[in-house]
């Protein structure tokens, strides 16, 4: 079945630098991709909708100059979370969809990430 | 706003049980996929079963069912013969073709022996 790839499945980094988080579909052609934050025993936010060679769309109170996703082949999309903050601390959860429209979606494995 | 409801935040069933989830969903559309993920402590979205609006046949997976009511916009999951590992966190989601996945807020399940 279809996969898809996130990389890494955690990251610890100290306040203020950049982390850069990767989401694959490796078997198949994702002409959109989605980024989600899920905080503990919470349900999935969605973030922002990755669509290849444009820019993203980003859901109503997410940053996008901290958030900065690219999606820059059809197998690939990134999402880099610049000068993070403790309060950025979350899993971030990527999924992606096959470019036949009734496909259903497939998500990674998620990464979490800790700021210090 | 087009939502998705899951009222009940915790559930718990005895193994060989059988147990129902519940949800309900706001849409203004027509054609839609429904969905139930599970999200067990590993935090992988695990797929358990998809209906498509506007097939009236319930969807069915080996031990898992869901009675869907297109006009009560409801969507529950049945999960019979409960086992250990059926132990996690479910959630109801819906979209329509291409889009992001809208969950509800998730229940979790516990299983006892």
């Amino acid at each position: 079945g279809a996969v898809v790839s996130q990389h890494p499945s955690w990251v610890i980094c100290k306040s203020g630098t950049s982390v850069k988080i990767e989401c694959r579909s490796l078997d198949f052609q994702a002409t959109t991709m989605f980024w989600y934050r899920q905080f503990p025993k919470q349900s999935l936010m969605l973030m922002a909708t990755s669509n290849e060679g444009s820019k993203a769309t980003y859901e109503q109170g997410v940053e996008k100059d901290k958030f900065l996703i690219n999606h820059a082949s059809l197998t690939l999309s990134t999402l880099t979370v610049t000068s993070a903050h403790p309060e950025d601390s979350s899993f971030y959860i990527c999924s992606a969809s096959n470019v036949g429209l009734s496909s259903p979606l497939h998500f990674g494995n998620g990464t979490r990430l800790t700021v210090t | 706003a087009q939502t998705v409801t899951q009222s009940q935040p915790e559930m718990s069933v005895q193994e060989a049980e059988t147990v129902t989830l519940s949800c309900t969903y706001d849409t203004s559309e027509s054609d839609y996929y429904l969905f139930w993920y599970k999200q067990p402590p590993s935090r992988q979205m695990i797929l358990v079963i998809r209906q498509e609006a506007y097939k009236q046949q319930n969807a069915t997976e080996n031990r898992f069912s869901v009675n869907f009511q297109k006009a009560a916009k409801s969507f529950s999951l049945k999960i019979s013969d409960s086992q250990l590992g059926d132990a996690a966190m479910y959630f109801c989601a819906r979209n329509q073709a291409g889009t992001a996945l809208i969950f509800g807020k998730g229940t979790t399940l516990s299983v006892s022996s």
